[in-house]
């Protein structure tokens, strides 16, 4: 398996843009998280998904973040509009069920700049 | 919630040497300690894990201690390799939460 995929590995955008970064869990994962990591905040939960179904979304930060997955091996986290303090490295993880989530599978990232 | 503190927030260790990172946990529930390491320009990596059943898990040069009572663990590396630099992130979760908290991170470098 190529692991947890996620695109693009660089992103660079003006306020007030859209921003769309994708992922692709591993194969059988059930579990698919979104976590942000600045230098200031460490790594951040945004949101995660079981089987598809968002879970728990209280760590997205506002309105201007929404994250879909339409199918098991497919999932977005979009921000509208972008604004310089989203600049970021944006990871994908998924993991198995039977693990309860615990066991990570972390993506390369998207390194997300917004000027 | 869960809040967890990691401490150094850097290390520099003479390549053969010992590294210890340690890290406290708030949550009496937790009972799931990963820690992950992450080389530059990748995600975080888990290397070693341990439940709450247990004191101490070793893999190679890798062990994890748990301290229930004090609400800390560690990770200990012992003959450090250049290749064991990296940012290493500690984690707590509550079994059934699916949610890892993690720690701040500390940055090793191991010195040739």
């Amino acid at each position: 398996d190529a692991g947890v995929i996620q695109s693009p590995r660089h992103e660079v955008t003006e306020m007030g843009q859209e921003v769309t970064l994708r992922c692709k869990p591993i194969s059988g994962h059930d579990y698919l998280f979104w976590y942000r990591q600045t230098m200031m905040r460490g790594l951040e939960l945004l949101i995660y998904f079981n089987n598809n179904v968002p879970i728990d979304d209280s760590g997205m930060p506002e309105d201007r973040f929404s994250a879909k997955m339409p199918n098991a091996s497919f999932s977005t986290l979009k921000i509208q509009p972008s604004e310089p303090r989203d600049s970021a490295v944006y990871f994908c993880a998924s993991s198995l069920t039977g693990t309860g989530g615990e066991k990570l599978f972390f993506g390369s990232g998207t390194q997300l700049s917004v000027l | 919630g869960e809040n967890v503190e990691q401490h150094p927030s850097t290390l520099s260790v003479q390549e053969g040497d010992s590294a210890v990172i340690k890290c406290t946990y708030s949550d009496s529930a937790s009972n799931y300690f990963p820690w992950y390491k992450q080389e530059l320009g990748k995600g975080p990596q888990l290397i070693i894990d341990i439940r709450s059943n247990v004191g101490e898990k070793k893999d190679q040069r890798i062990a994890v201690t748990l301290n229930k009572t004090a609400k800390h663990f560690s990770l200990h590396i012992t003959e450090t390799q250049p290749e064991d630099s990296a940012v290493y992130f500690c984690a707590a979760s509550i079994k059934g939460a699916q949610k890892l908290v993690f720690g701040q991170g500390t940055r090793l470098t191991i010195n040739p």
